[in-house]
């Protein structure tokens, strides 16, 4: 079965710090994975995803994530935290083989930016 | 396009009332989901749709039913409120040509008093 471990429910940065959100995921498929983001009463936005293409993907306001298959993992980064950055972010997998459009969430990961 | 639509925005519901919450699409995709967010525990899928017609039960679908006579339209019906059905609830649509990149409604806040 698949799921999706978020390792810190909460991470806190100063404002030019880098980010690290760290995600795990386990599917005996070739998933696809995606990061999204939630600011406070707003709906999801999409960061970026992963689609078996390249493994370093780059999404919206300068945030990237790595796929490495051999260690189950698609970590989260930025070089340098703005305080518009302060969100919940989700690590999200395909469940199955991804044909039912299932998506499993993790159960996210509050980021503070201290200024 | 309007992308996803959902309403109501808010709701206030006694035990035992029923309600339907409405979702719509308009990018022809054939996929449509129904979540659920509560605080700590990320969005949990309760029914989703592979097409018109067609229908299955998430992760916690119990209390809820669905429907999708169309396309554009996959409405979620509370059969009997319940205070434990207070929860944002969102609605999504994606396309597998995407790789199943969700498009999120703006949710609808749901209170069982």
């Amino acid at each position: 079965a698949q799921s999706v471990t978020q390792l810190d429910s909460h991470v806190s940065v100063s404002e030019g710090t880098p980010v690290l959100l760290r995600c795990n995921y386990s599917s005996s498929y070739s998933p696809s994975l995606f990061w999204y983001v939630q600011h406070p009463n707003k709906g999801l936005q999409l960061l970026l995803k992963y689609t078996s293409a390249a493994t370093l993907v780059k999404g919206i306001n300068g945030f990237e994530a790595e796929f490495k298959k051999s260690e189950t993992s698609f970590h989260l980064t930025k070089p340098s935290a703005h305080m518009s950055d302060a969100a919940e972010y989700f690590c999200v997998v395909t469940a199955g083989s991804g044909n039912t459009g299932k998506l499993i969430f993790g159960q996210g990961t509050t980021l503070q930016v201290k200024p | 396009n309007a992308g996803v639509t959902q309403t109501p925005k808010f709701q206030v519901l006694k035990t035992g009332q029923s309600m339907t919450l409405q979702c719509a699409q308009d990018m022809n995709h054939e996929y449509m989901s129904w979540y659920r967010q509560d605080p700590g525990m990320g969005l949990r899928l309760i029914h989703y749709s592979v097409g018109a017609g067609i229908t299955d039960q998430g992760e916690v679908p119990n209390g809820y039913n669905v429907s999708r006579s169309t396309t554009e339209d996959f409405p979620l019906r509370l059969l009997s409120a319940a205070p434990s059905q207070t929860s944002v609830y969102f609605c999504a649509s994606s396309y597998r040509d995407r790789g199943h990149e969700q498009y999120f409604g703006p949710g609808t806040r749901l209170t069982v008093t």
